[in-house]
């Protein structure tokens, strides 16, 4: 079964500093993994995602990824954080068809001035 | 424009009652799916369709049923038999295709709070 472990349900970092969000999976067989971006009361946005090919995948809003199987991780990073940043961020993964995401707990992201 | 529309945005209900929640899209998506969210809990899938006349239960359908008599409609009825029901509650869509690399699109979601 697929399963989802996101680390630290609230992180909190300065303007400027360096985003990371903690993502590791546990799947049988190769994964496709999602982030997923949520605002206070609004739907899910999709920010990156890793089908194949290149590991390291860039996403909108200035985030990436880095799918590394060996560490069975998916960390989100952002070189700069931004207070427009502050949200609660969800990684997902799916390993075939049309079954549906399976998420994690989600990270709050706070980011001070 | 094409999206996911979920309605209403807040929905006050007393305890005990019946209550439906809409879910349109007009993306042509083959799938859809009704997630619970609870703070610190992340996303809960309720049920999901693949196909008009077909779904599935999810991880936490008890208390919760849906229909699929159209593609472009996937409402969520919450019964009484749900003993908690207060939450965010947020449809999905997705095209069909042989291998796992389309992402969801999401609704605005629905609030939910039963008095």
């Amino acid at each position: 079964a697929q399963s989802v472990t996101q680390l630290g349900s609230h992180v909190s970092v300065s303007e400027g500093a360096l985003v990371l969000l903690r993502c590791n999976y546990s799947s049988s067989v190769p994964p496709y993994l999602f982030w997923y971006v949520q605002y206070p009361n609004q739907g899910l946005q999709l920010l990156l995602k890793y089908t194949t090919g290149a590991t390291l995948v860039k996403g909108i809003n200035g985030f990436e990824a880095e799918f590394k199987k060996s560490e069975t991780s998916f960390h989100l990073t952002k070189p700069s954080a931004h207070m427009s940043d502050a949200a609660e961020y969800f990684c997902a993964v799916r390993t075939t068809g049309n079954t549906p995401l399976v998420f994690g707990k989600g990270t709050r992201l706070s980011v001070i001035a | 424009d094409g999206g996911i529309t979920q309605s209403p945005k807040y929905l006050f209900r007393k305890e005990g009652q019946n209550v439906t929640l809409s879910c349109e899209q007009n993306l042509n998506h083959d799938a859809m799916y009704w997630y619970r969210q609870d703070p610190g809990q992340g996303l809960r899938l309720i049920y999901y369709s693949q196909i008009v006349n077909d779904f599935q239960k999810g991880d936490i359908a008890e208390g919760y049923s849906v229909s699929r008599e159209k593609k472009e409609s996937f409402p969520l009825t919450v019964t009484s038999a749900q003993k908690n029901p207060t939450a965010f509650y947020l449809c999905a869509s997705s095209v069909k295709t042989s291998g796992g690399a389309n992402e969801q699109f999401f609704g605005p979601g629905t609030r939910l709070t039963v008095l």
